[in-house]
């Protein structure tokens, strides 16, 4: 099975900064990733698919890159409404695992 | 507009059996595979398994397999996640998703509470 492991777990940061949260893949997985952001209470929502495909409606202050096994989520202004766990997803041949979760704090 | 709307929470003892649903409108129902993702208490989400309502299809993570059943019911557009013999460590949000592509899940259910407790 392939193993996705986020980092860091967990974020502390203020509105407007930078955040990179990174997923690693234990074998190459070429593009096939996905983002998901979850707030409390809530579903989980399609951010980023392919490594870098922005989803339709989603904010362009999200970022995605990589490809292999080693991928980046970036938020390029943190919004108030950007404090979120949000996880990654690799998928291929309809076969899917997450990784652990990074969640993004207010500092 | 997709829509999954999932069947409600519910609260059962060890050992009895469960079915709970989620029921697809606004698309195809037949053209997209469905997923079914857990979540336990605090923790992050784990790909239980899939479906494709249209030949009814199924796979399993090999963590679930042969702890749950995935089906489906093309006449009426629904899923199904159900177990034989609850346990308590099935207590868990239990999310469907439709799956666009080869495996990214694009619309989600709201999700069904199932709480197992003696």
């Amino acid at each position: 099975d392939i193993q996705m492991t986020q980092s860091p777990s967990t974020l502390s940061a203020s509105v407007g900064d930078r955040v990179t949260i990174t997923c690693r893949a234990s074998q190459s997985i070429s593009s096939w990733l996905a983002w998901y952001q979850q707030k409390p209470g809530k579903a989980p929502k399609l951010l980023i698919y392919k490594a870098s495909s922005l989803e339709s409606g989603v904010p362009s202050r999200f970022s995605g890159s990589g490809s292999g096994t080693e991928f980046t989520l970036t938020i390029s202004s943190l919004q108030p409404d950007d404090f979120a766990t949000y996880y990654c997803q690799q998928y291929n041949s309809y076969w899917g695992a997450f990784g652990q979760g990074t969640k993004v704090e207010i500092k | 507009e997709v829509q999954l709307v999932q069947s409600g929470a519910e609260v059962k003892k060890p050992g009895e059996s469960l079915k709970i649903s989620c029921k697809g409108s606004g698309y195809s129902f037949t053209s997209y595979w469905i997923g079914w993702v857990r979540q336990m208490p605090g923790k992050g989400l784990e790909w239980m398994g899939i479906i494709y309502p249209g030949d009814s299809d199924t796979r399993y993570s090999p963590s679930f397999q042969g702890q749950v059943t995935i089906s489906a019911d093309k006449s009426i557009s629904t899923a199904y996640l159900q177990w034989s013999s609850l346990k308590a460590s099935d207590t868990a949000m239990y999310y469907c998703a439709r799956i666009r592509g080869s495996g990214k899940f694009d619309y989600w259910g709201q999700g069904t509470l199932v709480t197992v407790s003696s």
